[in-house]
Order: C-alpha cells, then structure tokens, then sequence
C-alpha cells in the first residue's frame, strides 16, 4: 500500500520563476493538504483539496495556487518566487473533509531552494 | 487564534533516561491533537493520536496525555535510545475559527539522545 507520494525530492529555482509541485495521495485517500515548514519552524497551512476545489486556505498569497485531478493527485504551483520561498513543501492526505479529515498522513516534501 | 507552543525548543539527554516533551496551546476548541516526529530534511511521521475526549494514548515507550482544560500535553518517552534523535512536532486539529478543520502546529523540540 503506497503512502504518501511527492516529486520532485528537490527543487532549485531563481527568484521570479514558476514552480508546481506534484502529489499522490495515499490510497484511498480523496483529501490533499499542503502546507510550508521554513527551516526551524513548524509547517504552515497553504490550503486544502477535496473533490476538485479549494476547500480551506491558509495565511498565504495569491501566488500560491492549486490543482486536484479526478484520481485526487494534486499540484502546488507558485508564481513569482521570492527568496522567502524556500521551504520543505509538505503534502497530507486525509478521507474526507471538515471533522473527518482530522487524520492526515504526510509525505517525504519536496525541497524548494529559491537563488 | 490558535498558537502552540513547544517547550524546551532543545533537548540532549544520556541514553537510557526517561524524558518529557511539552505542549501549550491557546485555543481548547480542538478536535484532536498528533504528536509527529521528523528527521532532517524528511516528512513527518505520526506518532500517537488523542481524540479531544481521551485523556492519554500509549504506543512501545511513547505516552502521550491531553489536558484541554488547561491547554496542555506532553509526550513522555520511556529508556530514551539514540534513534529517538529528531524533532518532536505537537500539531492540533481545530473546530473554530481560522484554525477550523486544519493542522496547526508548534515549532518542534529536537531531541539529541547521547550514545
């Protein structure tokens, strides 16, 4: 039973490029959150996927943005990167949304370096 | 809105010795709380689950108690062992406002346990 899938490992990218970020979630699993752990800190919430659409959304701007595919795979993409991007870019999966969600198992993340 | 914080941010201890982790949070308006651990670089890895009607969950060496009314919790970590070297992240899932139906969580405790 595959868990949580993320790509790629690790990312560089220069300051003002466009990135996407892809996940699988773990089977069965239809929700997908993503948040942002800066080094040293604990992750932030970005926002939240359930069937198709943006159900949740953290304190983040509008550069960041998101996909959710029929077979409930998702994207992050952020636009304009700034050197305050790079992170470890953490993927959860859950089953369902609101109250039932509360169980999230995450991926490995993908490093995001922004020169 | 919900803060947590995790007390001490560093921890080194000799092996063998028992050891605990603390957890505050602002917001008792919780649907469950999730001790994590994450080793450098990698996700996280869920390692004991309280539904905000327990008091306590136990898994090997790891117990983990939940105190809503004062907003506390703590992982105590039994004949502590070098592979329990990471940092321990204290996340709730809430029920109000903006931390509804979402991970909220600390800045983590490293832990070094000394061979």
């Amino acid at each position: 039973d595959a868990g949580v899938t993320q790509s790629p490992t690790h990312l560089i990218k220069t300051r003002g490029q466009q990135v996407t970020l892809r996940c699988s979630p773990k089977s069965g699993h239809d929700t997908v959150s993503w948040y942002q752990q800066a080094l040293g800190q604990g992750p932030q919430f970005i926002f939240q996927y359930y069937e198709e659409e943006e159900r949740q959304r953290g304190n983040f701007p509008d550069r960041f943005s998101g996909h959710q595919f029929p077979n409930y795979s998702s994207e992050l993409n952020v636009n304009a990167l700034l050197l305050g991007d790079s992170a470890l870019y953490l993927c959860a999966s859950s089953l369902g949304w609101g109250r039932r969600a509360y169980e999230q198992y995450f991926g490995p993340g993908t490093r995001l370096t922004v020169t | 809105k919900q803060e947590v914080t995790q007390i001490p941010a560093a921890l080194s201890v000799p092996e063998g010795e028992n050891l605990v982790l603390n957890c505050s949070f602002t917001d008792s308006a919780i649907y469950n709380l999730q001790w994590f651990r994450q080793d450098p670089g990698k996700g996280l890895t869920s390692l004991l689950l309280i539904q905000s009607s327990q008091r306590e969950q136990t898994s090997g060496r790891l117990n983990a108690s939940l105190d809503k009314s004062s907003g506390r919790s703590t992982l105590y970590i039994a004949a502590s062992q070098p592979g329990d070297s990471a940092t321990y992240l204290c996340a709730l899932y809430g029920l109000s406002g903006g931390s509804n139906y979402k991970l909220t969580f600390g800045k983590g405790t490293l832990l070094t346990v000394n061979p």
